[in-house]
């Protein structure tokens, strides 16, 4: 069972407009999500992160945000730019000690210029 | 800067093949990992390594064996491998201690026909 969802398999978004990316968990014990975003034939870079304690976090273009009653998170980009086409991957972490990381199935974003 | 490096990029094995894939990184970091990547699932944990000296199944562990070398280096092995084990295999690392972001290398493409 997948604790780690992303139920939109890809998105596309005009130059410019706000990218939405969204997860959900089942894993009330999850303490730490981070969003990855993966080029073609390279490893997932690490992208933005949010505390459990917190409900939103920004960096730039990039923002996300924690529903914890809905046990969802999601990542919006503003603007986006043809450069952002990748796939983004949500990852959630177990308490200080457990070392895993859950991750969804990844949202392929296509920015389209 | 060369973060994590994976080797091979490509391989292709015959079943019932034995290889070994090497991974190393440069950060110090203590835990180090070992992911799948397969289309529709996602990045799944096969195995990591907390800190030297230590390693312990992840959620897909099955035909696998893995060693930490040493702090630097994590390698995970095949005995004999299967065509079900075709996929990109991803080394991380993290600085451990809570949860850090996971610095990823390349990635190894493995064909098992």
């Amino acid at each position: 069972d997948q604790q780690v969802k992303q139920n939109s398999p890809s998105l596309s978004v005009q130059e410019g407009r706000i990218s939405i990316l969204n997860c959900d968990y089942t894993n009330s014990m999850f303490d730490y999500f981070l969003w990855y975003k993966k080029y073609p034939a390279e490893g997932p870079t690490f992208l933005i992160s949010i505390s459990s304690i917190k409900d939103k976090n920004e960096d730039g273009r990039f923002t996300v945000f924690l529903n914890k009653s809905a046990k969802h998170l999601s990542l919006h980009i503003v603007p986006s730019q043809p450069g952002d086409s990748a796939v983004y991957f949500c990852a959630a972490s177990l308490p200080s000690g457990t070392y895993k990381y859950i991750f969804g199935t990844g949202t392929r974003l296509k920015v389209l210029a | 800067n060369a973060g994590v490096t994976q080797t091979p990029k490509f391989q292709v094995l015959k079943t019932g093949q034995s290889m070994t894939l090497q991974c190393a990184q440069d950060m110090n970091h203590n835990s180090m990992y070992w992911y799948r990547q397969d289309p529709g699932m996602g990045l799944r944990l096969i195995y990591y390594s907390a800190s030297e000296g230590t390693t312990d199944k992840g959620e897909v562990p099955n035909g696998y064996n893995v060693s930490r070398l040493n702090k630097r280096e994590f390698s995970l092995r095949l005995e004999s491998a299967a065509p079900s084990q075709t996929s990109v295999y991803f080394c991380a690392s993290t600085r451990g201690q809570g949860a850090t972001e996971a610095f990823f290398g390349q990635g190894t493409r493995l064909t098992v026909v």
